[in-house]
């Protein structure tokens, strides 16, 4: 298997820029999440879905972020208008919950290191 | 106050020594506990799971005191590859799906 798959792994926009973040999830985990990871606040969970549908977004900063999932193999994380104080790194992560073998763990992507000037 | 808190370190080990550090968290209805390692600019990635009995692993051990809500890491006979972030997460109690991570505890292990 792959593994999750980000994509932009490095970008760097202007403020005021739409910032687009992709996830491709490993296949047949059903629970995705999207995690911002900065010195100060470290791993943040952002929104969280269960077979593509949002179950938390408690941890979205404001109306600037969205999350969207359109399907199962698929989502991405918007930003818009980025501000600097965006700037971190992104991380989308995968599972499946516990079960016999399965331990429930978190599959992460390598990450998207966003920088807004 | 945060959900998962954690001694940011750093633990500074010389090579073969043991060191160990815990994890406090506050919802005591949480189920789930697992330890990360996060190497510098990486993903995090599993350590391993803690279960109530407490559970080793090589050279690591994990182990959860409900009763005062916190897990703990015992790393023995230190490896200079065992540098890294090592990162508490809880997955909060009603429904599988909101893990928490702590904010990380770094250990540096020396020659």
């Amino acid at each position: 298997d792959a593994g999750v798959i980000q994509s932009p792994r490095h970008e760097v926009t202007e403020m005021g820029q739409e910032v687009t973040l992709r996830c491709k999830p490993i296949s047949g985990h059903d629970y995705l999440f999207w995690y911002r990871q900065t010195m100060m606040r470290g791993l943040e969970l952002l929104i969280y879905f269960n077979n593509n549908v949002p179950i938390d977004d408690s941890g979205m900063p404001e109306d600037r972020f969205s999350a969207k999932m359109p399907n199962a193999s698929f989502s991405t994380l918007k930003i818009q208008p980025s501000e600097p104080r965006d700037s971190a790194v992104y991380f989308c992560a995968t599972n499946r919950p516990p079960h016999r073998a399965n331990t429930g763990e978190l599959f992460f992507g390598e990450g998207s290191r966003l920088t807004v000037l | 106050r945060k959900e998962v808190e954690q001694d940011p370190g750093p633990f500074n080990v010389p090579e073969g020594a043991t060191v160990a550090f815990n994890c406090t968290y506050s919802n005591s209805a949480s189920q789930s506990f697992f330890w990360y390692r996060q190497d510098c600019r990486k993903e995090p990635k599993l350590l391993m799971s803690v279960y109530s009995s407490g559970n080793e692993d090589g050279r690591f051990t994990a182990q959860l005191n409900r009763a005062s809500q916190y897990i703990s890491l015992l790393i023995r006979d230190s490896k200079l590859s065992d540098s890294a972030t090592y990162l508490c997460v809880v997955n909060l109690a009603d429904s599988w799906g909101k893990f928490q991570f702590g904010a990380g505890t770094q250990v540096v292990v020396t020659p």
